[in-house]
Parts: C-alpha cells; sequence; structure tokens
C-alpha cells in the first residue's frame, strides 16, 4: 500500500486565519481525495483532488472555503480558509492506486482546532 | 449519489463472542465494499473488502458477506478480542474512479 505523509499533524488556529494542509505519497496515485472527520463522527468527502484541474467539490463544499491544489500525481494540499471553531475537525487526505486496484487508503490526518 | 446506512451504531460483546455489523447501500451500480477499523486518534485502516462479482470472502477471523439483490452486506468477526475494539466503517464505490461513500460507524466495545 502507499505510504502518505500528512503536514502538519496537528494546529491551533485563530479564527479567521487559513491554514495549508499537505499530502504527500511515495508513489504515483490515480486518485486522491480529501475527507473531513468531526469527533465522533463518520468520514465526509469533501472534494476530489484533480492533477492539473480545478477539485471536484462535494455538496456543502465550496472552493472559496477549501481551495484545493494538485500539482502532480503524488502531492496535494488542502486550505481552510477564513476558518471559524465550526472548522476544527480532524482533515484525511486519501489515496487510491491506478489500474485494477480498488483500495482507498487514509494518510494519518491533521487535527485542526480553531479558537 | 450513493448512500450507505450502517447498523448498530454501537455493539458490546463478550470476549470470544461473534460480532455482526450492517450496512445497507442504494445504489444498485456499487461494486466495491470495504471496511474499515478505526482505533482511537489513529487513521482508518482497510481490513477487509469485497466486490460485487463475490459473494463472501474470509480473512482469519473476519468475514464480509455481500447480497447484491437486497442491496446489503456484512461484517462478521469470530473470536472477539479486546483489541477488536474499535469503531469500524463500511464504505461503498459506484466505479474505479469514484471516492468512497461511507456509512456511519459502528463503535464495537469487547468486554473481557
Amino acid at each position: 500500500s502507499a505510504v502518505i505523509s500528512q503536514k502538519p499533524s496537528r494546529d491551533i488556529c485563530q479564527r479567521g486565519t487559513s491554514l495549508t494542509i499537505q499530502c504527500q505519497v511515495d508513489s504515483q496515485v490515480t486518485m486522491m481525495f480529501w475527507y473531513r472527520q468531526q469527533p465522533g463522527q463518520s468520514l465526509t468527502l469533501i472534494a476530489t483532488a484533480n492533477q492539473g484541474s480545478e477539485a471536484t467539490y462535494e455538496s456543502g463544499f465550496v472552493i472559496d472555503k477549501f481551495p484545493i491544489s494538485r500539482p502532480n500525481l503524488t502531492f496535494s494540499t488542502l486550505t481552510v480558509s477564513n476558518m471559524s471553531p465550526e472548522d476544527s475537525s480532524i482533515y484525511l487526505c486519501s489515496v487510491k492506486g491506478g489500474g485494477g486496484y480498488n483500495e482507498q487508503f487514509f494518510g494519518p490526518g491533521t487535527r485542526l482546532t480553531v479558537l | 449519489g450513493e448512500n450507505v446506512e450502517q447498523h448498530p451504531s454501537t455493539l458490546s460483546v463478550q470476549e470470544g463472542d461473534s460480532a455482526v455489523i450492517k450496512c445497507t447501500y442504494s445504489d444498485s451500480a456499487s461494486n466495491y465494499f470495504p471496511w474499515y477499523k478505526q482505533e482511537l486518534g489513529k487513521r482508518p485502516q482497510l481490513i477487509i473488502d469485497i466486490r460485487s462479482n463475490v459473494g463472501e470472502k474470509k480473512d482469519q477471523r473476519i468475514a464480509v458477506t455481500l447480497n447484491k439483490t437486497a442491496k446489503h452486506f456484512s461484517l462478521h468477526i469470530t473470536e472477539t478480542q479486546p483489541e477488536d475494539s474499535a469503531v469500524y466503517f463500511c464504505a461503498a464505490r459506484l466505479s474505479g474512479n469514484t471516492p468512497l461513500v461511507f456509512g456511519k460507524g459502528t463503535r464495537l466495545s469487547v468486554i473481557a
């Protein structure tokens, strides 16, 4: 399986500021996704990060709030903009390999607290 | 879009007993169904998965069954151990390039 790292692992931020989370994979992957997991909750898809084009956002998530970049097949960033306490959550990068492989794996997550 | 329902939300079993978690999905075109285990403070880990052309898959103490007609699939854990205590998530996917849709999770507690 792919080795996925995320930076930072955790952060405490002030209301109104922005944080960029990085996701790095040790091999080229077809698909990269960003999920949010609020305390005690399930995994909610924010968007699919598309290499070389704009991300595909799920209902309830918009580019102005969660801009995403994917410059190549091993790296993506998610920015949480103009943060409020409601953005406090764990943000997880997830990847899926190419070819006939179905497996989807998760990064270690970034725990964000907004004061 | 796809919708996945998961039951129960919490489950307590005695060590050595079996545990069963059930999920239903809404889109009959879904063809891939993984299960993840998430321990406290850790990332979700893939523990077993099944494709739509298979009815059952087993890996040591865990097994997954799929009923395409009824659009439901289940996770079975036998001879449960305290280290099986975690939150388990089921998921479904429509096609290879679409993301997984997750159920709400089941918190399993194995009582020694």
